[in-house]
């Protein structure tokens, strides 16, 4: 009963490195969603797909690329880590983005830049 | 862009007493949801409002989608130490993205 899965699930990084967050889910969902979250600004849309192959900017795309090789694979990627990237990423699924079809969340990413 | 003005920021309460909270929005949305995360957890949907005025109980948990649809509130009665989290709405616009804007949060903690 895996749903949405997220990782790795905390990552310390240098400023001006790279790494790549993988979102896995196991429940055939077309839609999937990266959101960042910071203390006392809930969740920020970052980019999102609506199918394989496809990807679209959310609220605050900057600094961040995506892709969606694979319908269950959602992979967000820093090329160039900053510190005010600093924050909990995380990743959702939906069936459809019809309003009668919620968002699953994973448990997060903490990604700490230094 | 849209918001969404969550209040309250904060909540102490004591068990057994009644919680409420709600959001405000500038923009009118077409499905108001509300989460709760847990600590080291992502959000997990409480209860979801499809239709303005719409009035829905999940247990102890009470939401309504405001007649202007740019406002809901959530109600949680008789409170207990597990209903300590973080509480987001979150509104849908009429696009089929799925694309979400939520609130700040409302944390609440209950004193046993």
């Amino acid at each position: 009963n895996a749903g949405v899965t997220q990782t790795p699930k905390f990552r310390v990084l240098k400023t001006g490195q790279s790494m790549t967050l993988l979102c896995a889910q196991d429940m055939n969902h077309e839609y999937m969603y990266w959101y960042r979250q910071d203390p006392g600004m809930g969740l920020r849309l970052i980019h999102y797909s609506v199918g394989e192959g496809t990807t679209a900017k959310g609220e605050v795309p900057d600094g961040y690329n995506v892709s969606r090789l694979k319908k269950q694979n959602f992979l967000l990627g820093l090329e160039s880590a900053a510190p005010s990237q600093t924050s909990v990423y995380f990743c959702a699924s939906s069936p459809r983005g019809a309003g009668n079809q919620p968002q699953h969340f994973g448990d997060g990413t903490r990604l700490s830049i230094l | 862009g849209q918001q969404l003005n969550q209040s309250p920021q904060s909540m102490f309460i004591q068990e057994g007493e009644d919680v409420s909270m709600n959001c405000t929005s500038s923009s009118i949305f077409n499905t108001w949801l509300w989460y709760k995360q847990d600590p080291g957890e992502g959000p997990v949907l409480l209860i979801a409002l499809y239709k303005a005025g719409e009035l829905t109980s999940n247990g102890r948990l009470t939401a309504q989608f405001g007649i202007t649809r740019k406002d809901s509130f959530l109600n949680i009665s008789a409170s207990i130490p597990s209903d300590v989290g973080i509480y987001f709405c979150a509104g849908q616009l009429g696009s089929n993205t799925g694309k979400l804007i939520f609130g700040q949060g409302t944390t609440l903690q209950v004193k046993p």
